[in-house]
């Protein structure tokens, strides 16, 4: 079964970290590029960052650029972000996606995880 | 930066045909893309190029994209296609390379 699943997500206070996986399964993980994307409460998607499938290149978006980390191991065909100074604008609801091979777009998403950051 | 615009709220009556713009500047230069994310539930693709149709996406889901807004129009809506709708684009000049509009919320009357 082709599928995406979150873990990881939770309560943190700001400033602190937290680590979010996400398990593929039912396709040939290396040959994609993997994205996160979240979506706060209430609001709209927001693009994270992405990778691509031999960990070479990875891209951020400029609000997370810095503090976020986006890595993979394709023998687990697991991503990851790795969030570390998180602030209350980072509460969302952080999506797993697959990047289409043929454009730049995501095909199949995960049920997300929720962050929420408070103190 | 690019931004995409789309109206907050759309509503149409059952059987009727719902058009969701997405304004940006010279999108026609762009690919557009198009999510449904029903409440509670994650975003799934239902166009793409512009135009096209992942498999098991109904017919009555169509995209179009000229000048500078993109459309999706759903004919003969059904109560199962309130949700909120998104546009995307990729625009490698933007602080996120991939670029969402605030979204739609459809309302079946």
């Amino acid at each position: 079964q082709v599928q995406l699943v979150e873990s990881g997500g939770g309560l943190v206070k700001p400033g602190g970290s937290l680590r979010l996986s996400c398990a593929a399964s039912g396709f040939t993980f290396s040959n994609y590029y993997m994205t996160w994307i979240r979506q706060a409460p209430g609001k709209g998607l927001e693009w994270v960052s992405y990778i691509n499938g031999g960990s070479s290149h990875t891209y951020y978006a400029d609000s997370v650029r810095g503090r976020f980390t986006i890595s993979r191991d394709n023998a687990e065909n697991s991503v990851y972000l790795q969030m570390n100074s998180l602030r209350a604008e980072d509460t969302a609801v952080y999506y797993c996606a697959r990047k289409n091979l043929d454009g730049d777009y995501a095909g199949l998403w995960g049920q997300g995880t929720l962050v929420t950051v408070s103190s | 930066s690019y931004v995409l615009t789309q109206p907050p709220s759309v509503s149409v009556a059952p059987g009727q045909t719902a058009t969701l713009p997405c304004g940006g500047t010279n999108i026609e230069s762009k690919t557009v893309y198009w999510y449904q994310q029903k409440p509670g539930q994650a975003p799934v693709l239902v166009v793409y190029d512009d135009t096209l149709r992942p498999s098991g996406i109904p017919e009555r889901f169509s995209g179009s994209n000229s000048g500078n807004t993109a459309t999706l129009t759903i004919t003969r809506v059904e109560d199962g296609d309130e949700g909120d709708y998104y546009c995307q684009v990729w625009d490698p000049t933007s602080d996120h390379l991939w670029v969402f509009g605030g979204g739609s919320q459809l309302t079946v009357l």
